[in-house]
């Protein structure tokens, strides 16, 4: 059974270009969700998906993150143009939301440095 | 704001021992969950904790819910080496709607049991 999905698995670039992370949830979660992993602030909820549609954005840090799930099988985390402190493990999450709680799967994170 | 507090932040342990970690959460919740973290890897659920009083073992580890105190425990019984990793609290937040599914972490607890 494949768990969640995250590509690349480590990602180096240069200040200033853009980086897309991608995420594929487990198949009928309908829940989404984006997380960043620093040693300074720890595990940081970004973003939220129901049902494909965006929640709660408010831990985005600036206008230069945007994050899209044009389908149930996809979601998109877009840094532009990132900076060298954008760089962290960035982790998605996928659950069913349902009468009883779920838990939260993790992908295997996506490994980012700026340079 | 919600706060996610865990103690100690850092747990250095033989085996054969028995502890406790501790996460303590500033607002109303019902719902938590405990994670566990390799280095490098992803996050692995461990528990869900529903109510007051809920109790849930798995192997030798046990965790409680006491939602009036705003305390969950996470017992480690007869450590082994193979339990060494970050071990992590999750509150869910409520709302009006009740549970949003919207988790804050712990800060995580780093566990190295030495033989």
């Amino acid at each position: 059974d494949a768990g969640v999905i995250q590509s690349p698995r480590h990602e180096v670039t240069e200040m200033g270009q853009e980086v897309t992370l991608r995420c594929k949830p487990i198949s009928g979660h309908n829940s989404l969700f984006w997380y960043r992993q620093t040693m300074m602030r720890g595990l940081e909820l970004l973003i939220y998906f129901n049902n494909n549609v965006p929640i709660d954005d408010s831990g985005m840090p600036e206008d230069r993150f945007s994050a899209k799930m044009p389908n149930a099988s996809f979601s998109t985390l877009k840094i532009q143009p990132s900076e060298p402190r954008d760089s962290a493990v960035y982790f998605c999450a996928s659950s069913l939301r349902d009468i009883l709680p779920q838990p939260q799967h993790f992908g295997d994170g996506t490994r980012l440095s700026i340079l | 704001e919600l706060k996610v507090e865990q103690n100690p932040l850092f747990l250095s342990m033989q085996e054969g021992k028995n502890y406790t970690i501790y996460c303590n959460y500033s607002t109303t919740s019902d719902r938590l969950y405990w994670y566990r973290q390799d280095p490098g890897k992803s996050l692995e659920s461990l528990f869900v904790l529903l109510s007051n009083g809920a109790v849930k073992q798995e192997g030798r580890l046990m965790a409680s819910l006491d939602t009036k105190a705003r305390l969950s425990t996470l017992h480690i019984t007869a450590a082994v080496h193979d339990l060494s990793a970050t071990y992590f609290c999750a509150v869910d937040i409520r709302n009006y709607g009740g549970a949003t599914n919207k988790l804050i972490f712990g800060t995580g607890t780093l566990l190295a049991v030495q033989p």
